[in-house]
């Protein structure tokens, strides 16, 4: 059964350090999307990506974060200077659509602890 | 006010038991998503629906949009069933991002 894969599992930085969390869709997926989850919390909409540019992003996702598709698999989410305030699970999803066929899969996490 | 409510926050249950879990939005949506979270974090989406009914194995999710409610029900829950359910809708405006519940922890004692 075809998955959304997410590396690394669990990441520790320093705060001020760049991190790049990595995701890999489902293959014939269009649409991509980032989450994040502070422990003890909802989970949080930070990004969704579609034809190779930002579709839409949250109040949260400011200009600390970016997101790209290097190649045709992967899908990076970049916090270029880490605040204590960042760590969290980041989930990476892909869907079909975002209408009728917008069954979303998830990945399963990077937990980020931001030292 | 929240965006989306669930209830109850906590339900603790006897396997066999039929669990009920309710989700009201104040929003138009495109579509309501159920998902599951595991004690370890991953996610797994459920259902996503806009309408109707819909069913898969010993899983039920109901949606009604006129008063803007929808039901996850589980029939003769199990152990494995304990986790974190959560309600997530997709607006229509901006319909590619969810906007989450708080979640509702299950769980089920043998």
């Amino acid at each position: 059964e075809p998955e959304v894969t997410q590396t690394p599992s669990h990441q520790v930085t320093q705060m001020g350090q760049e991190v790049i969390l990595r995701c890999v869709p489902i293959s014939n997926h269009l649409y991509f999307y980032w989450y994040r989850q502070i422990l003890g919390q909802k989970v949080e909409f930070l990004v969704s990506f579609y034809n190779n540019e930002i579709s839409e992003k949250s109040e949260i996702f400011d200009d600390q974060f970016s997101v790209e598709r290097p190649d045709g698999s992967n899908f990076t989410l970049k916090i270029r200077s880490t605040k204590l305030e960042d760590s969290a699970m980041y989930f990476c999803a892909s869907s079909e659509s975002y209408r009728d066929r917008g069954y979303q899969f998830f990945g399963p996490g990077t937990r980020l602890t931001v030292l | 006010k929240n965006e989306v409510e669930q209830s109850p926050q906590n339900l603790t249950a006897q396997e066999g038991e039929f669990i009920t879990i309710n989700c009201s939005y104040s929003v138009g949506i495109s579509a309501l998503h159920w998902l599951q979270q595991h004690p370890g974090g991953g996610i797994v989406s459920l259902f996503m629906l806009s309408s109707g009914k819909k069913k898969h194995g010993r899983l039920i999710a109901t949606i009604n949009i006129q008063e803007k409610h929808s039901s996850l029900h589980i029939t003769a829950s199990h152990p494995r069933d304990s986790a974190v359910y959560i309600c997530a809708v997709g607006a229509i405006q901006g319909a590619q991002k969810l906007v989450f519940g708080q979640g509702t922890r299950l769980t089920i004692n043998p």
